[in-house]
């Protein structure tokens, strides 16, 4: 199984700052890489697919970047709405998570 | 609009079998797969396996093969994922999402049901 590792585990931002989190795949997945938001209680929201596609309706505030084994998502101009936990995820071969990123809003 | 409806939620002793269903109205459900992820509390996401919504091929992790069905009712719109031979640390949240077809089960998710809570207790 190709394991997905994510940095940092948790941060805390406030509202305007500009976010980073990456993800680093533990051999090549090309551009198989998709990114969701998960609020508690909900289920998972696609993001970005084939690591830089912004998915319809989400707000351009939120772009990807990255192929191979290094992956970024980045949030500009982080809201209160983007709470939450982000999730990376491999399509390359059996899907795989990565263990996630909660972001706190100071 | 894309909708995943999923069934309620279940509590199930150790041993037993639970089967979740997945609703799916908005689009031509033969012309996409629905992928199982589930969620045990507090924890982070796990990809469970994937049915076609075209002919019902599987595709499934190796760790559930044995205990896991995924089965589809076309007339229905509907996938089902059944579990058998409960384990406490089968208590999760089970959410499908649907997937491309062309891609099979090596797919981004790009919408997902409300999830379906599964305890199991004694």
């Amino acid at each position: 199984d190709i394991q997905m590792t994510q940095s940092p585990s948790s941060l805390s931002a406030s509202v305007g700052d500009t976010v980073t989190i990456t993800c680093r795949a533990s051999q090549s997945i090309g551009d198989y890489l998709h990114w969701y938001h998960q609020k508690p209680g909900k289920a998972p929201k696609l993001l970005i697919y084939e690591a830089s596609i912004l998915q319809s309706g989400v707000p351009s505030r939120f772009s990807g970047s990255g192929y191979g084994t290094d992956f970024t998502l980045t949030i500009s101009s982080l809201q209160p709405e983007d709470f939450g936990t982000y999730y990376c995820q491999q399509s390359y071969n059996t899907p795989f998570f990565g263990q996630g990123t909660r972001v706190g809003i100071k | 609009q894309v909708q995943l409806v999923q069934s309620g939620a279940e509590v199930k002793q150790p041993g037993a079998s639970v089967k979740v269903s997945c609703k799916a109205s908005g689009y031509t459900f033969r012309g996409y797969g629905i992928s199982w992820v589930r969620q045990a509390p507090g924890q982070g996401l796990e990809w469970m396996g994937w049915i076609s919504g075209y002919n019902g091929n599987t595709n499934s992790v190796e760790k559930f093969q044995g205990r896991v069905a995924m089965t589809i009712d076309t007339s229905a719109s509907t996938a089902y994922l059944a579990l058998g031979s409960l384990r406490r640390d089968d208590t999760a949240v089970y959410y499908c999402a649907r997937s491309l077809a062309e891609a099979g089960p090596k797919s981004y998710l790009d919408y997902w049901g409300q999830g379906a809570l599964v305890i199991v207790s004694s």
